[in-house]
């Protein structure tokens, strides 16, 4: 049973252009979200997260926002850049103490057409 | 920053070896993570340890051990290498458990099993 779910295996963008990655969830336990980035042969890079209190997060041109409702969240990325081009992973987790890792998503390749 | 050191990038082992991957962070983190990466199935948590001599099975346990004998270093075990254990291997540490530490990732061990 995936918990997590990125619908989307591949984007691509124009670049200049706002890039639109999403997630969904379905553990209601989940409270704290993140994504990664990934390039090839290099291990995920920490990007952006975001608390269940919030329903936005921005970091310069990276802007998370989560629909609890709907369990949904969805990066933003604006301008999209060439180095953007990498694969992303929404991770999810839960801050009350659990002692389980992050369950990740499969990962969305983004492509960065210039 | 914190880094996180996987001892090879590329290793091939043959079916039924006994296989060492060994993981180092310099960051004093308690908690110490393996994942496995393969297409089209993103990151699947293996084992993770939050204290030295502590382990905890995680999603995709079998075929696996590991060993934390001092905080700093954490490694996985296949007791009986197998085809299906070929992909890439990814180490992380993060400071809590949870959602609201992110993990720091190696850069991988990408082992082939022949």
């Amino acid at each position: 049973d995936q918990q997590v779910k990125q619908n989307s295996p591949s984007l691509s963008v124009q670049e200049g252009r706002i890039s639109i990655l999403n997630c969904d969830y379905t553990n209601s336990m989940f409270d704290y979200f993140l994504w990664y980035k990934k390039y090839p042969a290099e291990g995920p890079t920490f990007l952006i997260s975001i608390s269940s209190i919030k329903d936005k997060n921005e970091d310069g041109r990276f802007t998370v926002f989560l629909n609890k409702s709907a369990k949904h969240l969805s990066l933003h990325i604006v301008p999209s850049q060439p180095g953007d081009s990498a694969v992303y992973f929404c991770a999810a987790g839960n801050s009350g103490g659990g002692a389980d890792g992050l369950t990740f998503g499969k990962g969305t390749h983004l492509i960065i057409q210039p | 920053d914190v880094k996180v050191t996987q001892s090879s990038r590329y290793l091939v082992k043959r079916t039924g070896e006994k296989v060492f991957l060994e993981c180092v962070q310099d960051m004093d983190h308690e908690n110490m993570f393996w994942y496995r990466q393969d297409p089209g199935l993103g990151l699947r948590l293996i084992y993770f340890s939050y204290d030295v001599k502590m382990k905890e099975k995680g999603d995709i346990p079998e075929g696996y051990s590991v060993s934390r004998e001092k905080k700093e270093r954490f490694s996985l075990i296949l007791e009986s290498a197998s085809t299906n254990q070929t992909s890439m291997y990814l180490c992380a540490s993060s400071l809590g458990l949870g959602g609201r530490s992110p993990l720091h990732f190696g850069n991988g061990t990408r082992l082939t099993v022949t």
